[in-house]
């Protein structure tokens, strides 16, 4: 079935440090993918997204490319804040009949410090 | 901007009682679904809903949940019987349409049974 596996966390970095959070996919379709960010004591919120192979999605200063040929989907930010501190979620959905749901990885807990 | 909107934002409730969580989607948006969120633990999909009836639902989703859309508006997860194990996060989302689109999150309602 379709599935996301996280790279597992916590992650600790000083500010203005380079991030990498690992995202890898199996799908039997052709997924579209997605980070979603949770801030402290809030809901979910699309970080950034991409609908096909190599699409390139950014937002804020992250980005992630749609690997194909590595099911891969890897956050990266060149310079983090301390204000990024939060919970990283990968998700996918695939079409299938339905509701074509999302699927979420483990999240990635991401602490900034100053 | 439009949003998600999830009340109560935090419920607690003793064994064995009824809960009603309550979820106003975004207007034009067709497909909606309830998620929880174990602390700490990963999002994990209950139920999804299209066209007022069930449209997947997960191994969570046993006869103790039921969703509803009664009039147009709210969606609503009702848990008949509740157990310590129910306490969670539950996040409710609603996509226009599938596939490539974002889903939009609530805030979620922690519930917590005690």
């Amino acid at each position: 079935g379709d599935s996301v596996t996280q790279m597992e966390g916590p992650v600790t970095l000083s500010e203005e440090a380079f991030l990498t959070i690992n995202c890898t996919y199996t799908a039997t379709g052709y997924p579209s993918l997605f980070w979603y960010v949770q801030y402290p004591g809030e809901g979910l919120q699309l970080l950034l997204k991409a609908t096909k192979a190599d699409d390139k999605g950014s937002n804020k200063g992250f980005e992630a490319t749609y690997r194909k040929e590595t099911t891969s989907f890897h956050l990266e930010k060149g310079s983090v804040q301390v204000s990024d501190s939060a919970v990283y979620f990968c998700a996918l959905t695939a079409y299938q009949t339905g509701a074509n749901n999302l699927f979420f990885g483990t999240g990635t807990r991401l602490t900034v410090i100053p | 901007e439009p949003e998600v909107t999830q009340t109560p934002s935090h419920q607690v409730t003793q064994m064995g009682q009824e809960v009603i969580l309550r979820c106003v989607p975004i207007s034009n948006h067709l497909y909606f679904y309830w998620y929880r969120q174990i602390l700490g633990q990963k999002v994990e999909f209950l139920v999804s809903f299209y066209n007022n009836e069930i449209s997947e639902k997960s191994e969570i989703f046993d006869d103790q949940f039921s969703v509803e859309r009664p009039d147009g508006s709210n969606f609503t997860l009702k848990i008949r019987s509740t157990k310590l194990e129910d306490s969670a996060m539950y996040f409710c989302a609603s996509r226009r349409r599938t596939v490539n689109t974002e889903a939009f999150f609530g805030q979620g309602t922690r519930l917590t049974v005690v």
